[in-house]
């Protein structure tokens, strides 16, 4: 099983500032099958990015995705009042299909 | 547009069986893999279930293999879960989600609202 391990656990920024999240697998990622989903409280998760750095349909650019191999980031470049959210990774290279524990950006 | 609207959920005392559904529209069902997450109160994301658009592939966590079972009705466009012997350490938010291609190893494109699992005596 792939362990996927988010950190920080809580990313306390302001409004405009640039959010960096990071994900770290156990073992390689295969074809760096790792997406990365956003979830507000009380929603279901929303699909950001996919395949480590391909953005989902109607996800501004703001948010971009990077790594490979077992180090994933996903940025946000200027934190937007509605982008206050957890997130988690996910790999789907291989089952089980694995979560990470999730990283929560929260308004400084 | 895509749809996916979970039904089921509700209080099942410890052993007891429920079963889940998610009905679907905007897409064609039988050409897309299709997943079931859990989210225990407070807690974060957990893989439970995939199966392939076919209904031919089908896998689980180590959690709930034996007890639960995915399946689904392409003519009814319906994903289901059929969960038995069921523990207080299931109770949680069920979610299901339209995976991107008709493998299960693709990323969840689409999710429900999720319906809400509770286990106690």
């Amino acid at each position: 099983e792939i362990v996927l391990t988010q950190s920080p656990g809580t990313l306390s920024l302001s409004p405009g500032e640039r959010a960096t999240l990071s994900c770290r697998a156990s073992q390689s990622v295969s074809s760096s099958y790792l997406a990365w989903y956003q979830q507000k409280p009380g929603q279901a998760p929303r699909l950001l990015i996919y395949d480590a750095s391909s953005r989902a349909t109607g996800i501004p650019d703001r948010f971009s995705g990077s790594g490979s191999g077992t180090d994933f980031t996903l940025t946000i470049s200027r934190l937007e009042p509605e982008d206050f959210a957890v997130y988690y990774c996910q790999q789907y290279g291989g089952s089980p299909l694995t979560f990470g524990g999730g990283t929560k950006v929260e308004i400084k | 547009e895509v749809q996916l609207l979970e039904s089921g959920g509700g209080l099942v005392q410890p052993g007891g069986s429920l079963r889940l559904s998610c009905a679907v529209a905007g897409f064609t069902f039988s050409s897309y893999a299709m997943s079931w997450v859990r989210q225990a109160p407070g807690k974060g994301l957990e893989w439970v279930s995939s199966i392939s658009g076919s209904g031919g592939g089908t896998s689980y966590a180590d959690s709930v293999k034996g007890r639960f079972t995915i399946s689904r009705d392409n003519p009814k466009n319906t994903l289901y879960l059929q969960m038995n012997s069921l523990r207080a350490e299931d109770t949680a938010v069920f979610y299901c989600a339209k995976v991107e291609g008709y493998s299960v190893y693709d990323p969840m494109e689409y999710w429900g609202q999720g319906t809400l699992v509770t286990v106690s005596s």
